[in-house]
């Protein structure tokens, strides 16, 4: 089983509609979790974390975690064009951070 | 620079030549960890480093890998004897030791094995 898993998609999604993006993981000791976002031909970047069971909301993006069921989540509203890339989710795991192989998401105009 | 700063940005080589590759990472980020993604790819985990020491180095795909950090800086990783599936763009990324998932990512070395 590998140890942060994401479906590949491609994620299709018109623009202004909601965007959700999962991630499972193996290691039940993990205590952090992130998303990043990589454009395409571009390095990943950080764009939410989350510590705790539940909802952390930061403009139009939603983390959502679940540690009983080792389950994390991003919400993306209103899409934008813009918010086409690859979405990777990681999470930390003795002192190490892991990346899933992240989920391609393009939001049609 | 106050980012991460890998050298060089291109590097085209003919197979079979060594080359390597360098990372700056961030002051005082003590964690510093190398990836590998192909056109339209993941990232491939390589190797990670916490100060000097390299506690899992599981990702490297063959003996012609290697890869040394001096002083819990400067990074270069090598590859000996280049094969054309070696090309790829190899990414670094540093963080503190104390908030390891938040990484941050050099621009990367585009490495083309002709």
């Amino acid at each position: 089983q590998k140890e942060v898993e994401q479906n590949s998609g491609p994620l299709s999604v018109p623009e202004g509609a909601i965007a959700s993006l999962n991630c499972t993981y193996s290691d039940r000791g993990s205590q952090s979790f992130f998303w990043y976002r990589q454009y395409s031909g571009k390095s990943p970047e950080l764009i939410m974390f989350i510590y705790s069971n539940g909802d952390k909301e930061d403009g139009r993006f939603t983390a959502q975690l679940n540690k009983a069921s080792q389950y994390v989540s991003l919400l993306i509203r209103d899409s934008q064009p813009s918010d086409s890339a690859t979405y990777l989710c990681a999470v930390t795991s003795y002192d190490k951070v892991i990346f899933g192989p992240g989920t391609s998401l393009s939001v049609i105009p | 620079g106050a980012g991460v700063s890998q050298s060089p940005s291109n590097k085209v080589t003919e197979k079979g030549k060594d080359v390597e590759l360098r990372c700056d990472p961030i002051s005082g980020h003590t964690a510093l960890y190398w990836y590998r993604q192909s056109l339209g790819q993941g990232l491939e985990f390589l190797i990670y480093f916490q100060g000097n020491s390299a506690p899992d180095k599981s990702g490297l795909p063959s003996d012609r890998f290697s890869a040394e950090r001096t002083g819990g800086s400067v990074s270069t990783l090598t590859i000996q004897r280049t094969q054309q599936e070696d090309s790829a763009v190899y990414l670094c990324a540093s963080s503190l030791r104390e908030d390891t998932g938040r990484a941050f990512f050099g621009q990367g070395t585009r490495l083309t094995v002709v």
